[in-house]
């Protein structure tokens, strides 16, 4: 089984939709959860830490249930400028960063 | 400006032909790592590095190898380089993973072929 796993898409909306974005990962020690944003070819950047009671930031909002050992990314509004490839990263402390391969998204006018 | 550094960005080379990648972090985080990403396969981690002289092999360590003299530097090499070795390879650094909440820091990017 793999440690991470995510829908690779594609995805492809249209301007102003909201897409959602689910990861379910292995490890039940797991102790922080992220979701990163990489652009074509370029280097993955943190988008936001996704925390037990959910958190918002703008449009983008973070859900963690450990129960269910999963984790959703919630994009409202979707602008052009969201298209790219979205990482759910998992981290058990002391020990490396586990990445998902990443679910793209691609937003359409 | 904070930043991870990685040189060079893009580089070909043949067969066998030794070469280095360095990677340096002006954060003065303690951990630092190499990934490859290919396409269909994500991000995999190669090495990482938790301090000064400690480096531990990641899931697909097989062929390269590391050094950890400064806090800053972490420099990837690649002894004898084949052709399954191409790939995108990022550095990435971060304060402290015994730290929870702890965002990775990626550099650039380099861009290798190896013919």
């Amino acid at each position: 089984r793999k440690e991470v796993e995510q829908d690779p898409g594609p995805f492809n909306v249209p301007e102003g939709a909201t897409v959602a974005f689910n990861c379910t990962y292995s490890n039940s020690a797991s102790q922080s959860f992220f979701w990163y944003r990489q652009d074509c070819r370029k280097e993955p950047k943190l988008l936001m830490s996704v925390y037990s009671s959910g958190n918002e930031d703008g449009r983008f909002t973070a859900q963690l249930n450990r129960a269910s050992q999963y984790i959703s990314l919630l994009i409202r509004d979707s602008k052009l400028s969201d298209s790219a490839t979205y990482l759910c990263v998992v981290n058990q402390a002391g020990t490396a960063l586990i990445f998902g391969k990443g679910t793209t998204l691609s937003v359409s006018s | 400006e904070a930043q991870v550094t990685q040189n060079p960005r893009y580089l070909i080379t043949v067969t066998g032909k030794k070469l280095t990648v360095t990677c340096s972090q002006n954060m003065n985080h303690e951990y630092m790592s190499w990934y490859r990403q290919d396409p269909g396969l994500g991000l995999r981690q190669i090495y990482y590095s938790m301090n000064v002289e400690v480096t531990d092999k990641g899931d697909v360590p097989e062929g390269y190898k590391v050094s950890r003299k400064e806090k800053r530097n972490f420099p990837l090499i690649l002894e004898s380089p084949s052709p399954n070795q191409t790939s995108l390879y990022f550095c990435a650094s971060s304060l402290n993973t015994g730290i929870s909440y702890n965002e990775q820091f990626f550099g650039p990017g380099t861009r290798l072929t190896v013919l």
